[in-house]
């Protein structure tokens, strides 16, 4: 049940295109389709943005996608803007009923 | 719309114990899976606990496990997390989310609290 493995940061200038990875093991991300993003601003709670690997809830832009292959998922936020900077996390279920998060990854608009 | 507020953090000692409540409206609560999610000051989120929608399925995060115990009681829409044998490792902001889907356990994070601060002191 370790923690998926996230960089602890990435950049990219207004506009531009961003993709954070998540690696897992079989046990998790290679096996299940249970995989998650989220968004945290400072001091705020979390935020779902995409979910069984690649569907958005209502209200999340579509310059938010994602994708898996094998055990790694990935996220992409393209057309960057200001209020895309923060903190994501990737999620995914890892077997009788256990979920664990990734160790997140700051993203920076420059 | 969807509301979710915790309460019952403080500042407490290393081996006593803590209750933490979250008390929902705008769903029915009796549909959805509720979790605990804990985030420690300046770190990563951790999911901590799970009750399935009809409270028959728990399961918990291993450094938890025999300490910790979920519940829910539907008369109240109010999720609990009881809390024993603290330790300063488990001093974090605890927030409660509920699931995405009713009537399923997706583990996917959709509605959150505002989060409430646990500290255990040594």
């Amino acid at each position: 049940q370790s923690a998926l493995t996230q960089p602890p940061s990435a950049s990219g200038s207004p506009g531009q295109s961003v993709t954070i990875s998540c690696t897992g093991t079989s046990s998790d991300i290679g096996t299940y389709k249970y995989v998650s993003w989220y968004q945290q601003h400072p001091g705020k709670a979390p935020k779902l943005m995409i979910y069984e690997v690649t569907r958005r809830p209502s209200g999340v832009p579509d310059r938010f996608s994602g994708s898996k292959s094998g055990n790694t998922a990935s996220l992409t936020v393209s057309g960057l803007q200001a209020e895309d900077e923060g903190d994501y996390y990737c999620s995914s279920y890892a077997g009788n009923n256990v979920f664990v998060f990734g160790t997140g990854t700051m993203i920076t608009v420059l | 719309q969807v509301r979710l507020v915790e309460s019952g953090g403080a500042v407490v000692q290393t081996g006593r114990s803590l209750r933490l409540s979250c008390a929902v409206s705008g769903f029915t609560f009796k549909s959805y899976s509720m979790h605990w999610v804990r985030q420690a000051p300046g770190k990563g989120l951790e999911w901590v606990a799970i009750i399935s929608y009809d409270g028959n399925k728990k399961s918990y995060t291993q450094s938890v496990k025999g300490r910790f115990s979920i519940s829910r009681d539907t008369s109240k829409d109010t999720l609990y997390l009881q809390m024993n044998s603290l330790q300063p490792e488990d001093t974090a902001v605890y927030y409660c989310a509920r699931d995405l889907d009713s009537m399923w356990i997706s583990g996917y994070f959709a509605f959150w609290g505002q989060g409430t601060l646990v500290s255990v002191s040594s």
